[in-house]
Parts: structure tokens; sequence; C-alpha cells
């Protein structure tokens, strides 16, 4: 089936410096993909859509400055969290819908830690 | 705005039970999803429903959709261990891609 995979699954940072995530399609190509944010117990926030090629579209209350989206490829999709703060730690996960197949898929996550 | 509800937020059945989860949603939508979440993992993907009266069973699990009462139901029959975890709703409006998220039920099954 089709699968993607978001890379690291866990990192710990230092306040103010900045981390990206990694977000691939392995076998289709997606023209868009979806960033969520998850805190501990609670639901799946749509942060943003990224759509290859252009600027991605970011949910209102998301700093755009702060969640940096890139979508260079057609199986890449990146989050960029800069100057990360404590309140930035959180599940990230995104997502991919394969063009020919009904459902999405999601990335594996990756929990955010800044201390 | 697309509000999506899930009730109960927790659940905790003894091995054997039968219950119903419920996701209402507020805004028409043709496509719903149920997903699983075991703790720290990301989402796993159990049916997809894309009409009216669309019915899905795999194995305890079955889930159905009525988009004229805007509602969806996961029901567990004959509850194991295994299936403790978080359930989530998801509603895809129009054809946008995106899903909004129902608000959870975290089912604790015990022996």
């Amino acid at each position: 089936g089709a699968v993607v995979s978001q890379h690291p699954s866990r990192v710990i940072c230092k306040s103010g410096t900045s981390v990206k995530i990694e977000c691939r399609s392995l076998d289709f190509q997606a023209t868009t993909m979806f960033w969520y944010r998850q805190f501990p117990k609670q639901s799946l926030m749509l942060m943003a859509t990224s759509n290859e090629g252009s600027k991605a579209t970011y949910e209102q209350g998301v700093e755009k400055d702060k969640f940096l989206i890139n979508h260079a490829s057609l199986t890449l999709s990146t989050l960029t969290v800069t100057s990360a703060h404590p309140e930035d730690s959180s599940f990230y996960i995104c997502s991919a819908r394969d063009p020919g197949r009904t459902e999405a898929f999601f990335g594996q996550g990756t929990r955010l830690t800044v201390v | 705005e697309l509000k999506v509800e899930q009730n109960p937020l927790f659940l905790s059945m003894q091995e054997g039970k039968n219950y119903t989860i419920y996701c209402n949603y507020s805004t028409t939508s043709d496509r719903l999803y149920w997903y699983r979440q075991d703790p720290g993992k990301s989402l796993e993907s159990l049916f997809v429903l894309l009409s009216n009266g669309a019915v899905k069973q795999e194995g305890r699990l079955m889930a159905s959709l009525d988009t004229k009462a805007r509602l969806s139901t996961l029901h567990i029959t004959a509850a194991v261990h295994d299936l403790s975890a978080t359930y989530f709703c998801a509603v895809e409006p129009g054809t946008a891609s995106k899903l909004t998220f129902g608000t959870g039920t975290r089912l604790q099954v015990t022996l």
C-alpha cells in the first residue's frame, strides 16, 4: 500500500534553534501534503496544506514565519520549526493522498521536545 | 467552521462487552474516516466511508455513516484488550483532501 515516511521520529532541540522535519511519499507522487499538530491527549489540528511548487496554505492562527513549509518535489515536503520554544513541543504528523486512492496516509509522526 | 464531535471522550469497558462510539459533524460531507492511534504512535486507517448508508466491518469493529443525520458510528462487538487505543473520526468536506478530526475517544478495555 501507499506509504508516507516521516523523519525524524523524535528530536530534542534547544530553545532558539530550528528543526526540520521531512515527509516523503514513497511510492506515489503527492502534489499536496498536510501537516498536523497534536498536543498530548488532544486531537489533531491541521496546521497547513503544503502545495508542490507553490506557497503553503496556513490555517488560521498558525504563524507562517515560524512554521516554514517547503514542497520542492512531488515526493517531499518539509516543515521547519524556526526559533523553537518549549511551547512548540508537540507531536507533528504529515499526511498525503495517493491520487489513485481514496484515503490519506499518515507519516509515523515526529515527537519534538524543545528544552 | 466545520466541527466534529465524538462521544464519549473516554470509555472504559470490560472484555466481551459491546459499545458504540458516536461522531457528529456540523456541515455536509460525504466522506468520513475512522482512525486508531496507539500511545506515541501515528494514525492507523480503519475505515473509509464514502456515501450515505455506508457500512463497513473489520473484525470486531463496524462503522456506519448517515450523511443526512451527519452522524457516524463505530460499533465494538465483544471487546478485547487489544482494542484499547484512541479512536478518531475525521471528516473531509468536499474534495479538499484536508481532514477535520473529531475530539477522539480513548477506549480502555479491561480484563
